[in-house]
């Protein structure tokens, strides 16, 4: 049974600084990876999905890695800016055709 | 925007009774999954449909069942409502069976 998991649960940061999240799968047998957004009370925004033969994907300011083998994947965000600050969901898609999600990392970007 | 929405957006039900939700998506999206988001956790897989049929299930009891119609809309039925059934209900649609286009969800409140 896969099972997804995040951390940090939560971070805060100043504007400007770079940062990671971090997110760990137990199954390897995964079609893709995928992280999104979650501002408070909405739903999910795709930022980036990498396939499971890639090892990393862009997107202005963010880059995420895959590693498969070791079951982990980043997500980096550079140069953070207080219009960041949202929950990001990292999603294992699997062959049974559905997303399994871990449970976040909850970020704030201050002034 | 993801062109997919979801009606209505806050719902207000009490304990024991039955509740319908609904989702339009994109022409020629032929496939669309429902997830439960708790607060504070990552969205759960309730099931999915492709061309109207159901095509995966997750851990969620019969008393949710759902429909999918050829106009490319959803609906998701929950009978005999309990507490924690409160939860954002998403829907996301897709064209290919991987890439995820998720509407705003609706969120529903059990007394």
């Amino acid at each position: 049974k896969q099972e997804v998991t995040q951390i940090p649960a939560a971070l805060s940061v100043p504007e400007g600084e770079n940062l990671v999240l971090n997110c760990s799968f137990t199954d390897s047998a995964i079609y893709n990876l995928q992280w999104f957004r979650q501002d408070p009370g909405k739903g999910l925004t795709s930022l980036l999905l990498i396939q499971s033969s890639q090892r990393e994907q862009t997107s202005g300011r963010l880059n995420a890695s895959l590693d498969k083998s070791s079951g982990r994947s980043t997500l980096y965000i550079a140069a953070s800016q207080p219009g960041d600050s949202a929950t990001y969901l990292c999603a294992a898609f699997h062959n049974t055709d559905k997303l399994i999600f871990g449970t976040g990392t909850r970020l704030q970007v201050f002034p | 925007e993801t062109g997919v929405t979801q009606s209505p957006t806050h719902l207000i039900k009490t304990r024991g009774q039955q509740v319908t939700l609904r989702c339009s998506s994109q022409s020629g999206h032929n496939t669309v999954s429902w997830y439960q988001q708790a607060l504070g956790q990552g969205p759960q897989f309730i099931f999915q449909y492709y061309r109207e049929e159901e095509n995966g299930r997750g851990n969620f009891p019969p008393r949710f069942s759902g429909l999918q119609f050829p106009n490319y809309s959803s609906e998701l039925n929950v009978n005999a409502l309990e507490l924690d059934d409160s939860a954002l209900y998403l829907c996301a649609s897709s064209p290919d069976g991987e890439t995820q286009y998720f509407g705003p969800g609706t969120r529903l409140l059990v007394l």
